[in-house]
Protein backbone atom coordinates (compact mmCIF):
# COMPACT_ATOMS: atom_id res chain seq x y z
CA UNK A 1 0.00 0.00 0.00
CA UNK A 2 1.50 3.39 -0.92
CA UNK A 3 1.66 5.80 1.76
CA UNK A 4 1.15 9.29 2.17
CA UNK A 5 2.58 11.61 -0.71
CA UNK A 6 4.43 14.82 -0.82
CA UNK A 7 6.13 17.00 -3.02
CA UNK A 8 8.30 19.02 -3.23
CA UNK A 9 10.97 17.25 -0.65
CA UNK A 10 12.88 20.40 -0.56
CA UNK A 11 11.69 24.09 -1.43
CA UNK A 12 14.29 26.95 -1.54
CA UNK A 13 12.78 30.44 -1.98
CA UNK A 14 13.02 34.50 -1.60
CA UNK A 15 10.99 35.65 0.89
CA UNK A 16 7.99 37.68 -0.64
CA UNK A 17 7.67 34.97 -3.29
CA UNK A 18 4.48 32.64 -2.80
CA UNK A 19 4.93 28.84 -2.39
CA UNK A 20 3.39 25.78 -2.75
CA UNK A 21 3.11 21.81 -1.08
CA UNK A 22 1.17 18.60 -2.64
CA UNK A 23 0.01 15.88 -0.60
CA UNK A 24 -1.62 12.94 -1.93
CA UNK A 25 -3.20 10.71 0.85
CA UNK A 26 -3.37 7.38 1.59
CA UNK A 27 -6.22 5.68 -0.81
CA UNK A 28 -9.73 5.76 1.17
CA UNK A 29 -8.70 8.22 3.62
CA UNK A 30 -11.43 11.14 4.44
CA UNK A 31 -9.34 12.56 7.17
CA UNK A 32 -6.15 14.71 5.68
CA UNK A 33 -4.07 16.91 7.91
CA UNK A 34 -1.32 19.94 7.28
CA UNK A 35 1.29 20.16 9.90
CA UNK A 36 3.96 22.66 10.58
CA UNK A 37 6.95 21.47 12.54
CA UNK A 38 9.87 23.52 13.51
CA UNK A 39 13.07 22.76 14.50
CA UNK A 40 13.52 20.93 18.02
CA UNK A 41 9.66 20.90 17.98
CA UNK A 42 6.74 18.56 17.49
CA UNK A 43 3.90 18.96 15.28
CA UNK A 44 1.29 21.98 14.95
CA UNK A 45 -1.73 21.33 13.36
CA UNK A 46 -2.45 23.95 10.95
CA UNK A 47 -5.93 22.54 8.82
CA UNK A 48 -7.58 19.20 9.03
CA UNK A 49 -10.16 18.16 6.27
CA UNK A 50 -13.00 15.59 6.54
CA UNK A 51 -13.01 15.13 2.66
CA UNK A 52 -13.00 17.91 1.10
CA UNK A 53 -14.63 19.90 3.84
CA UNK A 54 -11.85 22.05 5.80
CA UNK A 55 -13.38 21.41 9.91
CA UNK A 56 -10.14 22.97 11.51
CA UNK A 57 -8.70 25.85 10.12
CA UNK A 58 -8.00 27.92 13.49
CA UNK A 59 -3.84 27.10 13.71
CA UNK A 60 -4.07 28.51 9.65
CA UNK A 61 -2.91 31.99 9.31
CA UNK A 62 -5.12 32.52 6.76
CA UNK A 63 -3.34 36.52 6.34
CA UNK A 64 -0.56 34.58 3.80
CA UNK A 65 -1.90 30.37 4.22
CA UNK A 66 -4.27 28.89 1.93
CA UNK A 67 -5.54 25.46 1.35
CA UNK A 68 -7.56 23.35 -0.79
CA UNK A 69 -8.52 19.44 -0.89
CA UNK A 70 -10.69 19.96 -4.49
CA UNK A 71 -12.91 16.35 -4.54
CA UNK A 72 -11.65 14.95 -1.17
CA UNK A 73 -8.37 13.68 -2.42
CA UNK A 74 -5.20 15.84 -3.05
CA UNK A 75 -4.66 18.72 -1.06
CA UNK A 76 -2.16 21.95 -1.82
CA UNK A 77 -1.24 24.13 0.86
CA UNK A 78 0.00 27.55 -0.34
CA UNK A 79 1.71 30.50 1.09
CA UNK A 80 1.94 33.98 -0.30
CA UNK A 81 3.95 35.93 0.65
CA UNK A 82 6.28 33.51 2.26
CA UNK A 83 8.65 35.25 5.31
CA UNK A 84 11.53 34.27 7.00
CA UNK A 85 9.91 32.57 9.50
CA UNK A 86 8.20 30.75 7.13
CA UNK A 87 11.34 28.16 6.83
CA UNK A 88 9.72 24.97 8.31
CA UNK A 89 8.62 21.50 7.85
CA UNK A 90 5.20 20.95 6.79
CA UNK A 91 3.93 17.84 7.05
CA UNK A 92 0.99 16.14 5.48
CA UNK A 93 -1.33 13.56 7.59
CA UNK A 94 -4.14 11.05 6.81
CA UNK A 95 -6.42 8.73 8.53
CA UNK A 96 -9.06 6.72 7.83
CA UNK A 97 -11.21 9.35 10.05
CA UNK A 98 -12.87 8.80 13.71
CA UNK A 99 -13.40 6.05 15.59
CA UNK A 100 -15.53 5.82 18.30
CA UNK A 101 -12.70 6.12 20.85
CA UNK A 102 -11.48 9.17 19.05
CA UNK A 103 -8.68 10.38 16.39
CA UNK A 104 -7.41 7.18 14.77
CA UNK A 105 -4.14 6.66 13.89
CA UNK A 106 -2.57 9.10 11.76
CA UNK A 107 -0.04 8.26 8.65
CA UNK A 108 2.39 10.73 7.92
CA UNK A 109 4.02 11.91 4.72
CA UNK A 110 7.97 12.54 4.51
CA UNK A 111 7.32 16.46 4.55
CA UNK A 112 8.79 19.14 2.55
CA UNK A 113 11.48 21.39 3.71
CA UNK A 114 11.07 25.00 3.17
CA UNK A 115 13.88 27.24 3.73
CA UNK A 116 13.07 31.25 3.06
CA UNK A 117 15.79 33.33 2.61
CA UNK B 1 -0.20 25.18 21.63
CA UNK B 2 1.46 21.97 23.04
CA UNK B 3 -0.19 20.08 25.63
CA UNK B 4 1.97 16.94 26.07
CA UNK B 5 5.37 17.51 27.66
CA UNK B 6 7.94 14.21 26.97
CA UNK B 7 10.67 13.75 29.77
CA UNK B 8 13.56 13.57 28.96
CA UNK B 9 14.42 16.13 26.37
CA UNK B 10 17.19 13.85 25.59
CA UNK B 11 18.35 10.19 26.16
CA UNK B 12 21.56 8.13 25.30
CA UNK B 13 21.65 4.67 26.68
CA UNK B 14 23.73 1.81 25.74
CA UNK B 15 22.70 -0.97 22.78
CA UNK B 16 20.21 -3.08 25.01
CA UNK B 17 19.39 -1.20 27.41
CA UNK B 18 15.95 -0.15 28.16
CA UNK B 19 14.70 3.14 27.27
CA UNK B 20 12.35 4.88 29.18
CA UNK B 21 10.09 8.35 28.15
CA UNK B 22 7.35 10.12 29.98
CA UNK B 23 4.86 12.10 28.77
CA UNK B 24 2.50 14.40 30.84
CA UNK B 25 -0.59 16.24 29.69
CA UNK B 26 -3.03 18.90 31.21
CA UNK B 27 -6.51 18.29 30.37
CA UNK B 28 -8.64 15.34 30.25
CA UNK B 29 -8.19 12.71 26.85
CA UNK B 30 -9.92 10.35 24.93
CA UNK B 31 -6.90 8.68 23.71
CA UNK B 32 -3.32 9.13 23.59
CA UNK B 33 -0.79 8.24 20.95
CA UNK B 34 3.09 7.48 20.33
CA UNK B 35 5.30 8.46 17.44
CA UNK B 36 8.36 7.96 16.33
CA UNK B 37 10.35 10.24 14.20
CA UNK B 38 13.46 9.40 12.02
CA UNK B 39 15.88 12.75 10.91
CA UNK B 40 14.44 14.22 7.84
CA UNK B 41 11.15 12.00 7.63
CA UNK B 42 7.72 11.93 9.01
CA UNK B 43 6.48 10.38 11.82
CA UNK B 44 5.48 6.71 12.50
CA UNK B 45 2.51 5.86 14.53
CA UNK B 46 3.97 3.36 17.08
CA UNK B 47 0.97 2.72 19.31
CA UNK B 48 -2.88 4.46 20.75
CA UNK B 49 -4.08 3.81 24.19
CA UNK B 50 -7.31 4.98 25.00
CA UNK B 51 -8.03 6.64 27.97
CA UNK B 52 -10.07 3.83 29.35
CA UNK B 53 -6.84 1.13 29.03
CA UNK B 54 -3.78 1.17 31.90
CA UNK B 55 -1.22 -0.54 29.83
CA UNK B 56 -0.39 -2.00 26.31
CA UNK B 57 2.13 -3.70 24.43
CA UNK B 58 4.06 -4.37 21.05
CA UNK B 59 6.49 -6.17 19.99
CA UNK B 60 9.02 -4.17 22.38
CA UNK B 61 7.14 -1.42 23.55
CA UNK B 62 5.27 -0.86 26.64
CA UNK B 63 3.02 2.07 27.31
CA UNK B 64 1.36 2.66 30.37
CA UNK B 65 -0.99 5.07 30.77
CA UNK B 66 -2.12 6.90 34.22
CA UNK B 67 -5.37 9.17 33.93
CA UNK B 68 -4.95 10.65 37.09
CA UNK B 69 -1.89 11.43 37.60
CA UNK B 70 -2.09 12.85 33.48
CA UNK B 71 0.67 11.00 32.44
CA UNK B 72 1.81 8.34 30.11
CA UNK B 73 5.17 6.61 29.87
CA UNK B 74 6.61 4.98 26.91
CA UNK B 75 9.33 1.84 27.80
CA UNK B 76 11.42 0.52 24.43
CA UNK B 77 12.80 -3.04 25.92
CA UNK B 78 16.38 -4.24 24.45
CA UNK B 79 17.08 -1.22 22.72
CA UNK B 80 18.33 -1.44 19.30
CA UNK B 81 20.74 1.26 17.13
CA UNK B 82 17.83 1.77 14.90
CA UNK B 83 15.92 2.92 17.79
CA UNK B 84 17.94 5.88 17.56
CA UNK B 85 15.23 8.65 16.43
CA UNK B 86 12.67 11.25 18.11
CA UNK B 87 9.36 9.74 20.02
CA UNK B 88 6.84 12.05 20.62
CA UNK B 89 3.56 11.90 22.38
CA UNK B 90 0.45 12.87 20.68
CA UNK B 91 -2.88 13.41 22.78
CA UNK B 92 -6.32 13.30 21.80
CA UNK B 93 -8.82 15.72 23.45
CA UNK B 94 -11.62 15.76 21.23
CA UNK B 95 -12.73 18.69 18.95
CA UNK B 96 -8.99 19.64 19.12
CA UNK B 97 -7.49 17.28 17.22
CA UNK B 98 -4.04 15.49 18.30
CA UNK B 99 -1.73 18.00 20.21
CA UNK B 100 1.92 16.43 19.94
CA UNK B 101 4.53 17.55 22.72
CA UNK B 102 8.53 18.74 21.91
CA UNK B 103 9.74 14.92 21.98
CA UNK B 104 12.22 12.80 23.36
CA UNK B 105 14.94 12.60 21.37
CA UNK B 106 16.61 9.05 22.16
CA UNK B 107 20.22 8.03 21.21
CA UNK B 108 21.35 4.40 21.03
CA UNK B 109 25.38 4.09 21.47
CA UNK B 110 26.44 0.99 20.08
Amino acid sequence: EAGVVQSPRYKIIEKKQPVAFWCNPISGHNTLYWYLQNLGQGPELLIRYENEEAVDDSQLPKDRFSAERLKGVDSTLKIQPAELGDSAVYLCASSPGMTSGGYDTQYFGPGTRLTVL
Amino acid sequence: SQQGEEDPQALSIQEGENATMNCSYKTSINNLQWYRQNSGRGLVHLILIRSNEREKHSGRLRVTLDTSKKSSSLLITASRAADTASYFCATDRGADGLTFGKGTHLIIQP
